[in-house]
C-alpha cells in the first residue's frame, strides 16, 4: 500500500480554470513536499510545508498542509498550458529518512 | 539543469544481463538517492547514501546493489535482469540527509529489458 494517496489520478481542464490536487495519508509527517515532473525530466521541487495548517503561495499555486499534518492540497488558479505535468507529493515519517512519493496526479491544461 | 548527471540516458539489454547506471550528484551534495519509476508503480525509493555510507533502504531487490564512491558519485548495479525491471531509474542528490531538504533529480536512465 502507498504511504501517500493522491487524487485524482488524472485531471484535464481548460486554460483559465482552477484545479485542486490532494495528497492524503494515515501517517503524520514532520514535513511534506510537492514536486512537478514534466515528460523526459526528473521531478522538480515546488514547495516544502512544515507546520500543520500552513499555507504557502507560489504565484498561482497555493499549497496547504493539514492541521494534523496527515494531508495536503495543491490548488492552481487560472491554470495555463505550462502547468501541465505530473504533480507528486512526497514525505518522510518522523522515524525514517526515506522520502516516499505518492503515485502522482497527471494534470493536462488544454489551450 | 538540476546539476545531477546520469548516464546512460537510454539502455536496451536482454533478460539475464547486468547493467550499471551512473550518477554524479550536484557539486557539494553529500546525499545520493536512487528511485525507480514505472507506469504501474510510480516513483519507488530504492536506496540512499550519505557521504559514502548507506543511510536508508527501500524495497530494493537483492539483484540490485548500489554504492557511493569517495568522490561522491554513485552507481546502481542491476543484475539478472527481468522484463519487469524495465523502468526509468532516477538519481537525486541533496546537501544533507534531513527530511526537509530539496532533492535535485537527474534526467533519469531509461532501461528497457527485452
Amino acid at each position: 500500500t502507498q504511504l501517500l494517496e493522491q487524487s485524482p489520478q488524472f485531471l484535464s481542464i481548460q486554460e483559465g480554470e482552477n484545479l485542486t490536487v490532494y495528497c492524503n495519508s494515515s501517517s503524520v509527517f514532520s514535513s511534506l513536499q510537492w514536486y512537478r515532473q514534466e515528460p523526459g525530466e526528473g521531478p522538480v521541487l515546488l514547495v516544502t510545508v512544515v507546520t500543520g495548517g500552513e499555507v504557502k503561495k507560489l504565484k498561482r499555486l497555493t499549497f496547504q498542509f493539514g492541521d494534523a499534518r496527515k494531508d495536503s492540497s495543491l490548488h492552481i488558479t487560472a491554470a495555463q498550458p505550462g502547468d501541465t505535468g505530473l504533480y507528486l507529493c512526497a514525505a518522510s515519517r518522523s522515524n525514517d529518512y526515506k522520502l516516499s512519493f505518492g503515485a502522482g496526479t497527471t494534470v493536462t491544461v488544454r489551450a | 539543469d538540476s546539476g545531477v548527471t546520469q548516464t546512460p540516458k537510454h539502455l536496451i539489454t536482454a533478460t539475464g544481463q547486468r547493467v550499471t547506471l551512473r550518477c554524479s550528484p550536484r557539486s557539494g551534495d553529500l546525499s545520493v538517492y536512487w528511485y525507480q519509476q514505472s507506469l504501474d508503480q510510480g516513483l519507488q525509493f530504492l536506496i540512499q547514501y550519505y557521504n559514502g555510507e548507506e543511510r536508508a533502504k527501500g524495497n530494493i531487490l537483492e539483484r540490485f546493489s548500489a554504492q557511493q564512491f569517495p568522490d561522491l558519485h554513485s552507481e546502481l548495479n542491476l543484475s539478472s535482469l527481468e522484463l519487469g525491471d524495465s523502468a526509468l531509474y532516477f538519481c537525486a542528490s541533496s546537501v544533507a540527509v534531513g527530511r526537509t531538504g530539496e532533492l535535485f533529480f537527474g534526467e533519469g536512465s531509461r532501461l528497457t529489458v527485452l
